[in-house]
């Protein structure tokens, strides 16, 4: 069975400012797909970022960039010059590449909170 | 049109009431999900349907009935809910062969009395 786990449940970062999130994962796959979602206090769940497994450059978007380190099975997710915006839950989650349909394994989540 | 479009945003309901969750998209997306977030917790999924069939049911109780009557809509019928069933319903959907990337509402807050 795949797990995923954020170790930090709560983080603070001052405006512009960069921070990374962790999330490291534990699976026999070896194709499957990473993301981040961000869920700010709409409670609407949005893409941050995707990676496939099998692509070994890390993912950008925008501010936004993974460090994926497929042995180690970790997925960070960095986030660069931080703007009010960014206050959400993150939350690192695991899909099986060809396995069910929309079966998500989510992390816990980490509380961000961008400070002026 | 892209996004998903849940109502109600709020709902409130009695234990005996029966009321329904809607969820609408026209994006031509074949597979819908509804997952399942109590507070302060990931979601988790309850029901995936591909081309309008129910395709997974993660053991879901039967006080919820899913319902996709055609490949724009899925509703979620509630019946004899219990105060534990207090979450948010989001529902989502994919293009039929790219479950990667999974769209989601805004969701319903629902809350049982």
């Amino acid at each position: 069975a795949q797990t995923v786990t954020q170790s930090q449940p709560e983080m603070s970062v001052q405006e512009a400012e960069t921070v990374t999130l962790s999330c490291t994962y534990d699976t026999s796959e070896n194709n499957y797909y990473l993301f981040w979602y961000k869920q700010p206090p709409s409670r609407q769940m949005i893409l941050v970022i995707r990676q496939e497994a099998y692509k070994q450059q890390n993912a950008t978007e925008n501010r936004f960039s993974v460090n994926f380190q497929k042995a180690a099975k970790s997925f960070s997710l960095k986030i660069s010059d931080s703007q009010l915006g960014d206050t959400a839950m993150y939350f690192c989650a695991f899909m099986k590449h060809g396995g069910s349909q929309g079966n998500l394994i989510f992390g816990k989540g980490t509380k961000l909170s961008v400070k002026p | 049109d892209t996004e998903v479009t849940q109502t109600p945003k709020h709902l409130v309901m009695g234990m005996t009431n029966k009321k329904s969750l809607k969820c609408e998209q026209h994006m031509g997306h074949r597979a819908m999900y509804w997952y399942k977030q109590k507070a302060k917790k990931p979601p988790e999924l309850m029901f995936v349907y591909s081309y309008e069939k129910l395709s997974i049911n993660e053991s879901v109780p039967s006080r919820f009935s899913p319902e996709c009557p055609n490949s724009s809509l899925l509703n979620l019928h509630l019946h004899a809910l219990q105060p534990e069933d207090s979450a948010l319903y989001l529902c989502a959907s994919s293009q039929g062969d790219r479950v990667e990337k999974l769209l989601f509402g805004s969701g319903t807050q629902l809350s049982v009395l």
